[in-house]
C-alpha cells in the first residue's frame, strides 16, 4: 500500500528538549511538507522540500529544523527554541512541481505533540 | 499577501437540508483543492479543481471554481450525519506553495 506514515502518533516533550517527528512516504513523491495545526485553526506551513538535500522555510519555521537526506523521508525537529510547540503536526507529500500541472498534497495521519 | 477566507467558519444544519460553503482568495490562481478533516484525524482529499468553471461532484458534495471571481464553493445536498467534519479549501500558488483557509466546521444534526 502506498502512503505516508508519521510517528509517533502522540509525543510528550519536556520544556527545553528537542524532539524529532518522523515522516516517511512510499509514493515516490519529490515534494514533502510539514504543517502545524492549532486547535480550531487551519494549517500553517513550517518547511517544505522539493527535492533531496534541499528545503525551504515556510511561514513559521522559527524553532524548527528539517533534513531531506532521502527522497522517502523528511523528519522534523522541534527545538527548544520553539516556545509554544504544543500542536498537531501534519506531514504531506506531492508529486512535485517539475512540469506537473497541479500539486495535490496527500497527508499523513499526524503527530500530536504536547509540552509538559 | 494572499488571503484565503472561508465562510461560514461554523455551520450547523439539519439532515436533509442544502447549504453552501464559500472560499474566497485574494490573488490569481487557477488551482484549488478541497479537503475533509474528521476530529483528531488527518486531511482527506475531496476535490481537485484545475481551471475556471471546473465542477466536480462526489455523492452529496459538489465543488466549483470561478477563477475570475476568485471564489470556490462547496455545495452540500440533502445533508446526512456522516458529512459532519471540518472542510478546508486550499489555494495552489505554484512552486509548492499551498495556502489553506481556516476551515468550516460542519455539524449535521438529525
Amino acid at each position: 500500500d502506498g502512503g505516508i506514515t508519521q510517528s509517533p502518533k502522540y509525543l510528550f516533550r519536556k520544556e527545553g528538549q528537542n524532539v524529532t517527528l518522523s515522516c516517511e512516504q512510499n509514493l515516490n513523491h519529490d515534494a514533502m511538507y510539514w504543517y502545524r495545526q492549532d486547535p480550531g485553526q487551519g494549517l500553517r506551513l513550517i518547511y517544505y522540500s522539493q527535492i533531496v538535500n534541499d528545503f525551504q522555510k515556510g511561514d513559521i519555521a522559527e524553532g524548527y529544523s528539517v533534513s531531506r537526506e532521502k527522497k522517502e523521508s523528511f523528519p522534523l525537529t522541534v527545538t527548544s527554541a520553539q516556545k509554544n510547540p504544543t500542536a498537531f503536526y501534519l506531514c504531506a507529500s506531492s508529486i512535485g512541481s517539475g512540469g506537473w500541472s497541479y500539486n495535490e498534497q496527500f497527508f499523513g495521519p499526524g503527530t500530536r505533540l504536547t509540552v509538559l | 499577501e494572499l488571503k484565503v477566507e472561508q465562510n461560514p467558519l461554523f455551520l450547523s444544519m439539519q439532515e436533509g437540508k442544502n447549504y453552501t460553503i464559500y472560499c474566497n482568495y485574494s490573488t490569481t490562481s487557477d488551482r484549488l483543492y478541497w479537503y475533509r478533516q474528521d476530529p483528531g484525524k488527518s486531511l482527506e482529499s475531496l476535490f481537485v479543481l484545475l481551471s475556471n468553471g471546473a465542477v466536480k461532484q462526489e455523492g452529496r458534495l459538489m465543488a466549483s471554481l470561478d477563477t475570475k471571481a476568485r471564489l470556490s464553493t462547496l455545495h452540500i445536498t440533502a445533508a446526512v450525519h456522516d458529512l459532519s467534519a471540518t472542510y478546508f479549501c486550499a489555494v495552489d500558488m505554484g512552486s509548492n506553495d499551498m495556502r489553506f483557509g481556516a476551515g468550516t466546521r460542519l455539524t449535521v444534526k438529525p
